[in-house]
Parts: structure tokens; sequence; C-alpha cells
């Protein structure tokens, strides 16, 4: 059973870099059949895709947040990370880590969420 | 990008009635790559039905989905208690995979 937990800073000031970082139980991070997402939601707002990566290497990003978002793999530790720069009170949100299927090069719905992080921008 | 609207914003019932949730898309998606969410306060979204139709792993079969092209229903046949929650689809047909607003599903 593959498990998820988000870490990281609660509060971030504006302008600055977010990082998280989400460990991996159950699975590899190196695995090809899987991707390894963030995804946010906004307070009283609609989950947001952010992006995922898959194969350690290739990625794919929101176009909103293309410019801003990097996601990347540690596989030593078994865990992935977000790092989204320049935040600002837009990105104040509930921050979760996914995993779902890849096959032949489609990856799939997001069938394993870890619990959340939250995460305030805010000086 | 494929916006995804949902209906009804609120929905309040009873425990063994039955709830249809609807999510519509603002153009068709290819495959029926449509996925249907729970989320309860505290823990991650729980994928109950993808592909449109097929159920999860370890998902009772009072979940039921259906639909194609921009319609799709989520169907709880006879409400259990731990089913009131908010519910979300989720498109992941191509890049933006985008959700819809939420359903929330209340006691009546």
């Amino acid at each position: 059973q593959v498990q998820l937990q988000e870490s990281g800073p609660g509060l971030v000031n504006p302008s600055e870099t977010l990082s998280l970082t989400c460990t991996v139980s159950g699975a590899s991070v190196t695995s090809g059949s899987h991707f390894w997402s963030w995804i946010r939601q906004p307070p009283g707002k609609r989950l947001e895709w952010i992006g995922y990566i898959s194969n350690s290497e290739s990625t794919k990003y929101n176009p909103s947040l293309q410019s801003r978002v990097t996601i990347s793999v540690d596989t030593s530790k078994n865990q992935f990370s977000l790092q989204l720069t320049s935040m600002t009170a837009a990105d104040t949100a509930m921050y979760y880590c996914a995993t779902g299927s890849c096959h032949s090069g489609r990856c799939y719905e997001p069938w394993g969420w870890g619990p959340g992080a939250l995460v305030t921008v805010s000086s | 990008e494929i916006v995804l609207t949902q209906s009804p914003g609120t929905l309040s019932l009873s425990p063994g009635e039955r709830a249809t949730l609807s999510c519509r898309a603002s153009q068709s998606i290819a495959g029926n790559y449509l996925a249907w969410f729970q989320h309860k306060p505290g823990q991650g979204p729980r994928c109950l039905v993808y592909g449109a139709s097929t159920r999860g792993n370890g998902i009772p079969d009072r979940f039921s989905g259906s639909g194609s092209g921009t319609d799709f229903t989520l169907t709880i046949s006879r409400l259990e208690p731990e089913d009131f929650a908010v519910y979300y689809c989720q498109h992941y047909g191509y890049s933006p995979y985008t959700f819809g607003q939420g359903t929330r599903l209340d006691f009546k």
C-alpha cells in the first residue's frame, strides 16, 4: 500500500520560495509506472493541479504556474519535492502530494493522496 | 482548459436515500478520463471512480459512475453515515487536469 506524507513550513514570507517534501512508502519514486504530483486547494476554492514528475525526470506542469514551479525527486530518501517561487497571498492553500499510475507514456487519475499540508503566505 | 461544473452545490439527504451528483464539462472529455473523489476534513481526497465508470480498489458497490462526453454522474445508491462529505470530479485527459468546484453532501 502506497502512503504519502507532506512536510514543510506552514508559513512563508511573500516573495520567497516554498519548498515542500513528500515522503513515499510502499513504492519507489524511481518507478516508471507511477507519477508523483502536487495539487493544492486555496481556502474556499476548488482543487488545482500543480504538476507531476514521472520516470524521475519527465515533468508536466500547469501552464498557469509553469514559470514558478519545479518538481523533483530525491531517490536516496524516496521523496519528491515541490518548489514554488515568488509566493504571494494567492498561493495560500492546502498542498497535497498524490500518486497515480502511468502506462505507455500516459498517466491517469491520482489514486493515492497524502493528508495535506497547510501553507500560509504572510509577513 | 476544460472547465468542470458540478451540481448541485449542496445536497441535503438522509441515510438510506439515493444521491445523484452531476459533473458537466465545457468540452468533451476524450477517453472518458474522468474521476470522482470523496473528500473529508483532515484527509486527502479518496478516488472513488476513474474512467467515468470504474470503481477504485475497495470502493463499495453503492458508488457508481456513469456518463460520457460532457455529462457525467456519480450515484450513491443508499447513503451510509460515512458518505457525508464533499465530492469532486476531475478530468485527466490532457494538461491542465482540472477539478470541479465540488458538491457538499449534508445530513438533512
